[in-house]
């Protein structure tokens, strides 16, 4: 079974530096995908990057990029000049692709808590 | 609707006594998804559905969990004689069946209370 690890229960950065947030995974598949989520205190749950297996290419949205290293089972989201809005919880996730895989349930790591301080 | 809607945001049950939530996928969206959410923060995956149809509920307690997705409804998530354990934000999601690469799209949530 696939495992998703976050290392980093709290991590704090100063407004306007760069923070790294680490999540590796283990799975047998080739074919996967894997997201980042972030959770405000609204426990709204949102969307922030994700990343097909099977692309080289790393991705990236707007203050939000991801090293994904597939030989290593990584997957680190860097959030480049922080913001104090971009203070929550964030959840790595994985999702196996494939025939069948779009209804898989995402397998979650136990979350990082980024702290902004102004 | 653009966005996934839950029902009630909080709910509130005695031990032993019934909760029903309930989840109104993204229009057009095929596949429903239900996550639980403890205070701990992990999310546990539930049930998935292919429209009305269950595709994987490797996640429920079935002794006491039920979940339905039927035609022209809202799709819903039961508990039958809920237990303290069961304190918990209950997320649902959505995701458009295309291709497998599509994102599920979650609701707010609904933060059930067992007491």
């Amino acid at each position: 079974a696939q495992t998703v690890t976050q290392s980093q229960p709290e991590m704090s950065v100063q407004e306007a530096e760069t923070v790294t947030l680490s999540c590796t995974y283990d799975t047998s598949e080739s074919d996967y995908y894997l997201f980042w989520y972030k959770q405000p205190p609204s426990r709204q749950m949102i969307l922030v990057i994700r990343q097909e297996a099977y692309k080289q290419q790393n991705a990236t949205e707007n203050r939000f990029s991801v090293n994904f290293q597939k030989a290593a089972k990584s997957f680190s989201l860097k959030i480049s000049d922080s913001q104090l809005g971009d203070a929550a919880m964030y959840f790595c996730a994985y999702r196996r692709g494939g025939s069948g895989g779009g209804a898989d349930g995402l397998t979650f790591g136990k979350g990082t808590h980024l702290i902004i301080q102004p | 609707g653009e966005e996934v809607a839950q029902t009630p945001k909080h709910l509130v049950r005695g031990e032993g006594q019934k909760a029903k939530l309930y989840c109104a996928p993204i229009k057009g969206h095929s596949y429903v998804f239900w996550y639980q959410q403890v205070l701990k923060n992990e999310f546990k995956f539930l049930i998935s559905f292919q429209n009305e149809n269950v595709f994987d509920e490797t996640g429920m307690p079935k002794e006491r969990f039920s979940a339905k997705c039927l035609p022209n409804s809202p799709c819903s998530l039961e508990i039958q004689a809920t237990k303290l354990e069961d304190s918990a934000v209950y997320f649902c999601a959505s995701s458009q069946f295309r291709s497998y690469t599509d994102t599920q799209y979650f609701g707010p949530g609904t933060r059930l209370t067992v007491l």
